[in-house]
């Protein structure tokens, strides 16, 4: 069975400080990997994703995620958060064909003081 | 484009009572799943359609929870006999299925709390 590991629960910055959230995933075959942002009252929305090709995937907002698949990893990066990336963020992966269900981490909650 | 829409966006119902919750997928998107978010569990998978195919139906907690898809668009998620541990916010996500990687588009979710 898939699962996905998020190994900050709560991570609180300053702005322009950087961010680096973890995520490690657990699946045998070949994966979608995704990242999930939900701004306070609002839906999920889709950072980025990674099907296949460069491991160093940009999306949103100037964040960018790389696809080590030794490590079973896909961390977020930012080199730079602004007051405005307060937000939880939840890493997933799926099967890359067919029934494409997302599993998901249990999300980090980031805070950004301005 | 209009996105994924759900209704109601806020349930409150008693316990036992039953409940329908509703989702518009993106049109022209066969895939739809349904997913739940709560303190405990954090973000699950309950059911996914997809096209004609019987519903792929491994995510539901238990028999309490059904789910339809009339007419390959519009689906509803039944609850019948709430009970407080039903609460939690039901996340509808569609796409466009293509056979290969494909993202999911999710809807604003409708709050349950079961008293």
């Amino acid at each position: 069975a898939q699962s996905v590991s998020q190994h900050n629960h709560h991570v609180i910055l300053s702005e322009a400080a950087s961010l680096e959230l973890g995520c490690n995933y657990s699946y045998g075959g070949t994966v979608n990997l995704f990242w999930y942002v939900q701004y306070p009252g609002q839906h999920l929305q889709l950072l980025l994703k990674y099907f296949s090709g460069d491991p160093l995937v940009k999306g949103i907002k100037g964040f960018e995620a790389e696809f080590i698949k030794s490590k079973f990893s896909f961390n977020l990066r930012k080199p730079s958060v602004q007051w405005s990336d307060t937000a939880e963020y939840f890493c997933a992966v799926s099967r890359n064909t067919g029934f494409q269900k997302l599993v998901f981490g249990t999300g980090t909650r980031l805070l950004v003081s301005p | 484009g209009a996105g994924v829409s759900q209704s109601p966006s806020n349930k409150v119902t008693e316990k036992g009572k039953d409940v329908e919750l509703r989702c518009d997928p993106i049109s022209g998107h066969t895939a739809l799943y349904w997913y739940r978010q709560s303190l405990g569990q954090g973000l699950e998978f309950l059911i996914y359609f997809q096209g004609n195919s019987a519903p792929d139906k491994s995510g539901l907690p238990s028999d309490r929870f059904s789910a339809e898809r009339t007419g390959g668009s519009v689906s509803t998620l039944t609850i019948q006999r709430t009970q407080q541990e039903d609460s939690a916010v039901y996340l509808c996500a569609s796409s466009p299925y293509t056979g290969t990687a494909y993202e999911q588009y999710f809807g604003p979710g409708t709050r349950l709390t079961v008293t």
